[in-house]
Formats: C-alpha cells, sequence, structure tokens
C-alpha cells in the first residue's frame, strides 16, 4: 500500500522556471492538500481540495496553482519559480474533513531549491 | 491569526525517562487536536489524536488535553533512543470553513540519550 506519493523527490529549478508536482493517493481519500514546510515557520497550507472538483486556498496560495485532476491526484504548479518558493512540499489526503476520527496522511516529501 | 506555539526546544532527556511536550494554541473553539512525530529529512507520521478534555493512552504515549487553558500535551513513558524526533502539535481551528484546515505548530526537537 504506497499510500500517498509525490514526485519528483529533489528538483532544482532556476528563477523564473515553471514545474508541476504529482501527487496521488490510493487510499480512496475524499480530502488532499498540500503543505510547504520552512524552517523556523512550520507547516503550512498552500492549498486544498475538499473533494474531487473542488480547490480552495490554504493559508500561502500566491505564486501556485493547483489541479484536482481526479479523486487520486491532486496537482501543484509553480508558473514562474522564485527563490522564496525553495522548501520542502507535502502532500497530503484525509477522508473527508478532519477530526472526528480523521486526520492527514502525508507523502514522502519534495524538496525544491529555485537558484 | 490563529496560532499554535511550542517551544522549539531541543527537549533533552536520558533513555527510559518521561518527555513532556507542551502546545498551546489561540482559538479557544478548536475542537481537534494531534501529534505528530517527525523524523531528520522524512515526513509528519500522526502518534495521537485527542478531543475531549483529560487523558488519552496508547502504549507509551498519553495526550492530555484541557480546553479551558487552551493546552495539550504529550507524554512519553519510558524514552528510547529511537523517539529522538520533531514533534509537531495541530490543531484544527473552529468550525466556519476551516473543516480542512490543520494549523501547525513549529514543533518540539526531543533528543533522548543513551
Amino acid at each position: 500500500n504506497a499510500g500517498v506519493t509525490q514526485t519528483p523527490k529533489f528538483q532544482v529549478l532556476k528563477t523564473g522556471q515553471s514545474m508541476t508536482l504529482q501527487c496521488a493517493q490510493d487510499m480512496n481519500h475524499n480530502s488532499m492538500y498540500w503543505y510547504r514546510q520552512d524552517p523556523g515557520m512550520g507547516l503550512r497550507l498552500i492549498y486544498y481540495s475538499a473533494s474531487e472538483g473542488t480547490t480552495d486556498k490554504g493559508e500561502v496560495p500566491n505564486g501556485y496553482n493547483v489541479s484536482r485532476l481526479n479523486k487520486r491526484e491532486f496537482s501543484l504548479r509553480l508558473e514562474s519559480a522564485a527563490p522564496s518558493q525553495t522548501s520542502v512540499y507535502f502532500c497530503a489526503s484525509s477522508e473527508t474533513e478532519l477530526g472526528s476520527g480523521n486526520t492527514i496522511y502525508f507523502g514522502e516529501g519534495s524538496w525544491l531549491t529555485v537558484v | 491569526q490563529k496560532e499554535v506555539e511550542q517551544n522549539s526546544g531541543p527537549l533533552s532527556v536520558p533513555e527510559g525517562a518521561i518527555a513532556s511536550l507542551n502546545c498551546t494554541y489561540s482559538d479557544r473553539g478548536s475542537q481537534s487536536f494531534f501529534w505528530y512525530r517527525q523524523y531528520s529529512g522524512k515526513s509528519p507520521e500522526l502518534i495521537m489524536f485527542i478531543y475531549s478534555n483529560g487523558d488519552k493512552e496508547d502504549g507509551r504515549f498519553t495526550a492530555q488535553l484541557n480546553k479551558a487553558s487552551q493546552y495539550v500535551s504529550l507524554l512519553i513513558r519510558d524514552s528510547q533512543p529511537s523517539d529522538s524526533a520533531t514533534y509537531l502539535c495541530a490543531v484544527r481551528p473552529n468550525s466556519g470553513g476551516s473543516n480542512y484546515k490543520l494549523t501547525f505548530g513549529k514543533g518540539t526537537l526531543l533528543t533522548v540519550n543513551p
């Protein structure tokens, strides 16, 4: 059981380049998330998708776009990468809304460096 | 701005001791509380969740919640070197569009010395 799978695991971009982080989950979860984690800042929510066909902004959405391709897949796109987007990105999923026994399960992370 | 505060540490305890990790939160209406463990270079993994005031035990781990004081803690009994990690407190704020949002603390680094 793979859980939440992210690709790529490591990526170096030049400022201004674009790229897409891919995420897929095999737990039949309805909700998916993208977080970034920076030293001293903790985990911050970028975007989430409560269910297939919906996406909503989180705490730090600027500079990112997302696509919920189907129930399994949720991608994160950087249209014009900036050094401030150097971070570790985690995709996550949950069965449904958080609480009442439901919580999020994280992928292994994608290390992105923008030079 | 809803906040979750944790002492960044490092918290250093000897093997076999009890490690006590603390977390305070600002949103008084918060309902759900989670503890995650994160090893260096790895993703966070869920240890425990708690919703009701009081204690919840799972093996060597005990979560404690006091909503009146807006305080949640994690106790690790018989600490092992393999418990050395960063522990993240996460809070689901009050409802009203927040059913899918967890606010994370910055984490406490725990080191268990053999």
